[in-house]
Formats: C-alpha cells, structure tokens, sequence
C-alpha cells in the first residue's frame, strides 16, 4: 500500500513570508497528525484530526500556524508570517483512528532566513 | 501533562554489541510505538507494543504497562542499526501521540 505522502520535500523562504505544506494520508486512514520536529529533538504534536474534526491543537500557535483537512482526507499547515525560529522538519503521520499503529510521512524540511 | 523519557540519550557501540534502550512515561498509556529515524529523518516503524513483548529479527521490545516503562532491544547491532530511536505513547481521551527525545546510536565499525 502507498503510505503517507508529503510535499514539497523541501523549503527555504524568508522570515515574514508565509508557506503551506500538504499530506496525503493512507487511504482509509481517519486519524492525521501534523508534527514539528526541531534539529535535535522529538516530534512534537501540533494538531490532531480525526477526519475532518480537529482532536487537539493545543500545541499550535494559532497566531500563525493554520491548517485543515477537507472532506478528511489530505490535509494543508500554513504558516503566516514564518520566523526564524519555525526552522523545523514538519512531518504528517496517519493512522487507522485512535489507539492503533500510525505511520510517518518523509517531512518537509523548512528553512526561515 | 504526561512525561516521556527516554534513556540514554546517546549510545555508541562496537559493530556486533547488544543494547537496551529504555522508555519511562509518567502515566497509563493506550499504545506505544517504537521508530527508528534514519539519517534522511524518515519514522520507520519497528514495534507497536502496548503490552507484552515482540521480536521482529535482531530487535525485540517489551512493554510493562502496570510498571510504565518499555525496553528496546537490539542485538548484535549493525552500522546500518545507526540513527535516532523514539518511543511514543498515545495518551489520554483525546488519544494524543507524544514522544520521548529519543536516544541516539552510533555502531562504529
């Protein structure tokens, strides 16, 4: 089976300017998670959807990060305006629904400057 | 909130040695995963383990749920075994994944 697809791979944009990234999941999966994961660190959760229904997002900075998951499906973060500090890898996983197996996307590697 | 800690952080090891990686976390879980993250950063997934344990080839894991603590193990590591482990634990109602900081194992040849 295909698994979790994400682009671009890559990123770099200047700070202020604002970027969106997008997942695919596994088909059939109704759970998407969008992580960070910061040089040297573990992922860290920023918004859970269980199908088009947001689980948490207590972890997003909703000042700047967005996303959403139409018709649960795939899913769209957006950052607007970009910091540096939002230099990270942002990796989407999916799963079959709560309390089961989830699977990682590749990541996209985003560079502010 | 729960804490996930993982231990140790860094690992080196002569090709052909065993070790054992540990996950504590702070509260009951519903799942636990174990990945292993290659150098390209792509999660692969090694064991879903909520209980028990599983072998799959020179890796083994074992949860103790009651005791809130899980063990990676691998045997007679490969250079190949280098990169980042995590553990992560789906928690609470709202079933959030969390993971640890990982530990990081480098198998010199």
């Amino acid at each position: 089976e295909a698994g979790v697809a994400q682009s671009p791979r890559y990123k770099i944009i200047e700070k202020r300017q604002s970027v969106a990234f997008w997942c695919n999941p596994i088909s059939g999966h109704a759970t998407l998670y969008w992580y960070q994961q910061i040089l040297g660190q573990g992922p860290k959760l920023l918004i859970q959807f269980q199908n088009n229904g947001v689980v948490d997002d207590s972890q997003l900075p909703k000042d700047r990060f967005s996303a959403e998951r139409l018709k649960g499906v795939d899913s769209t973060l957006k950052i607007q305006p970009a910091k540096l500090e939002d230099s990270a890898v942002y990796l989407c996983a999916s799963s079959l629904g709560e309390n089961t197996e989830a699977f990682f996307g590749q990541g996209t590697r985003l560079t502010v400057v | 909130g729960i804490q996930v800690e993982q231990s140790p952080p860094d690992l080196i090891l002569q090709e052909g040695a065993n070790s054992t990686l540990r996950c504590n976390f702070s509260d009951s879980v519903n799942n636990l995963q174990w990945f292993h993250q290659n150098p390209w950063g792509q999660l692969i997934n090694l064991f879903y383990i909520p209980s028990g344990t599983k072998q799959n080839g020179r890796l083994s894991a074992t949860t103790v749920a009651t005791e809130r603590y899980s063990l990676l193990y691998i045997s007679s590591s490969q250079t190949t075994d280098s990169g980042v482990y995590f553990c992560a634990v789906e928690w609470g109602g709202g079933f959030k994944t969390i993971f640890g900081a990982g530990t990081r194992l480098f198998v010199k040849a």
